[in-house]
């Protein structure tokens, strides 16, 4: 069984950024992607982006091109969302999630983070 | 604007049967997810691929697809299925994720 930790609750001004961290056990960690998916207040569930650690492979939502980096640390287990030129509408609950099987980026969202919430303002 | 388009609410009497759809084009080559999503709580997922549930989710969902259409049907609905739910799948160039805009269940 999975488990995905995430950082905890930031505030931000307008125009910095963020990093948030979601540290896994409980699998080999490299083969299972990890996506970051949000939702902002009173609105849905958005996908931002994933990684699949042991290929380097990323993909972004078109949205965010631009502004956002997901990288993940293998020695460590952890991968990361940073998200750039921030705006009161990236205020939001942050999630990662991961997939029950191995390789697969664009899949199914099995095992969740507890959400981080993100706060900008100024 | 979200490529999977979902009724913004829905209602069922307990115990009654409840179909939750989701609409759009890339559905026709791919399946789509269903999420349980409670406030304060993760999303959890409850379907998955043609027709799968993962472990620990209760056999009243089931999922199915007609064209360019995903179903959630939740049979005999009980007050603890008062959730919003949202699809997801890939978008239509294949290379994305998106989700549907999410339907609040209410269970009277």
């Amino acid at each position: 069984q999975v488990q995905l930790v995430q950082s905890g609750a930031e505030v931000k001004e307008p125009g910095s950024s963020v990093k948030v961290s979601c540290r896994a056990s409980g699998g080999t960690f490299g083969n299972y992607a990890i996506n970051w998916v949000r939702q902002a207040p009173g609105q849905g569930l958005e996908w931002v982006g994933g990684i699949i650690p042991i290929f380097g492979t990323v993909k972004y939502a078109q949205k965010f091109q631009g502004r956002v980096t997901i990288t993940a640390d293998e020695s460590t287990a952890t991968a990361y969302l940073d998200l750039g030129s921030l705006g009161s509408d990236d205020t939001a609950v942050y999630y990662c999630a991961s997939p029950h099987t191995e390789y697969q980026l664009l899949s199914n969202f099995d095992y969740w983070g507890q959400g981080t919430l993100v706060t900008v303002s100024s | 604007s979200s490529e999977l388009t979902q009724d913004p609410a829905v209602s069922v009497a307990l115990g009654q049967t409840v179909r939750i759809t989701c609409q759009g084009d890339s559905l026709r080559n791919y399946y789509a997810s269903w999420y349980q999503h409670k406030p304060g709580q993760a999303p959890v997922l409850v379907i998955y691929g043609k027709d799968n549930r993962p472990s620990g989710i209760t056999d009243r969902f089931s999922g199915s697809r007609s064209g360019n259409t995903a179903s959630l049907t939740i049979t005999g609905a009980q007050a603890e299925d008062e959730a919003d739910y949202y699809c997801n799948s890939r978008d239509g160039s294949g290379d994305h994720v998106v989700f549907g805009g999410g339907t609040k269940l209410t269970v009277l």
